[in-house]
């Protein structure tokens, strides 16, 4: 079965830091990878995707993530973190199937210290 | 501009009445979905629509739950007798189109079930 494993709850950096959210997943074929963003009591926002290609993708508001197979891990970088990136993020992987239905993980809280 | 927008925003309801949440995409898209978040817990698939059809359902989806497109537009989540553990926030997404599952979420509607 497809799952998705973000292993901290939560990760506190100071503002200007560099970030790297964690994100393992389970999946039997080629996955859609996927990085949403979600600020308190607002929807998800799309910050990046992965489907085939570079393995290292682009996204807004400067984030970037790194698929790799070996290590079945879809991770979620920024180099310097804006106190306006405070939100919670989750990783999902989709199906190429019938349903397309995406699979996500429990989230990440990040805070950002001023 | 939103991608998709939901009504309402907030609906609060007693435990045993019918409740009918309502998504409107902008795009004439074929890909709709429902996923919901318990307050503090993943984003969970309900069920995918596809061409005025289920795709696929989850175990959430049980027979309390009914979608439609009444009239190929606004795309409606009916929940028949709600439970107080029906209390979430619904998410309407869209798709793209088939093989590309890039989901678009609208803002949410937080059902609250007393």
């Amino acid at each position: 079965a497809q799952s998705v494993t973000q292993p901290d709850i939560h990760i506190t950096v100071s503002e200007g830091a560099s970030l790297e959210l964690r994100c393992n997943y389970s999946y039997g074929a080629t996955p859609y990878l996927f990085w949403y963003v979600q600020s308190p009591g607002q929807g998800l926002q799309l910050l990046l995707k992965y489907f085939s290609g570079d393995t290292l993708v682009q996204g807004i508001k400067g984030f970037e993530a790194e698929f790799k197979r070996s290590q079945s891990s879809f991770n979620l970088r920024k180099p310097s973190v804006h106190w306006s990136d405070a939100a919670e993020y989750f990783c999902a992987v989709g199906r190429m199937d019938s349903s397309y239905k995406l699979i996500f993980g429990s989230g990440t809280r990040l805070l950002v210290r001023p | 501009e939103p991608e998709v927008t939901q009504t309402p925003s907030h609906q609060v309801t007693q435990m045993g009445q019918e409740v009918i949440l309502r998504c409107v995409p902008i795009s004439n898209h074929l890909y709709f979905y429902w996923y919901r978040q318990i307050l503090g817990q993943k984003v969970e698939f309900l069920v995918s629509f596809y061409n005025n059809e289920i795709s696929e359902k989850s175990e959430i989806f049980d027979d309390q739950f009914s979608v439609e497109r009444p009239d190929g537009s606004n795309f409606t989540l009916k929940i028949r007798s709600t439970k107080l553990e029906d209390s979430a926030m619904y998410f309407c997404a869209r798709d793209t189109g088939p093989g590309y599952n890039e989901q678009f979420f609208g803002p949410g509607t937080r059902l609250t079930v007393l």
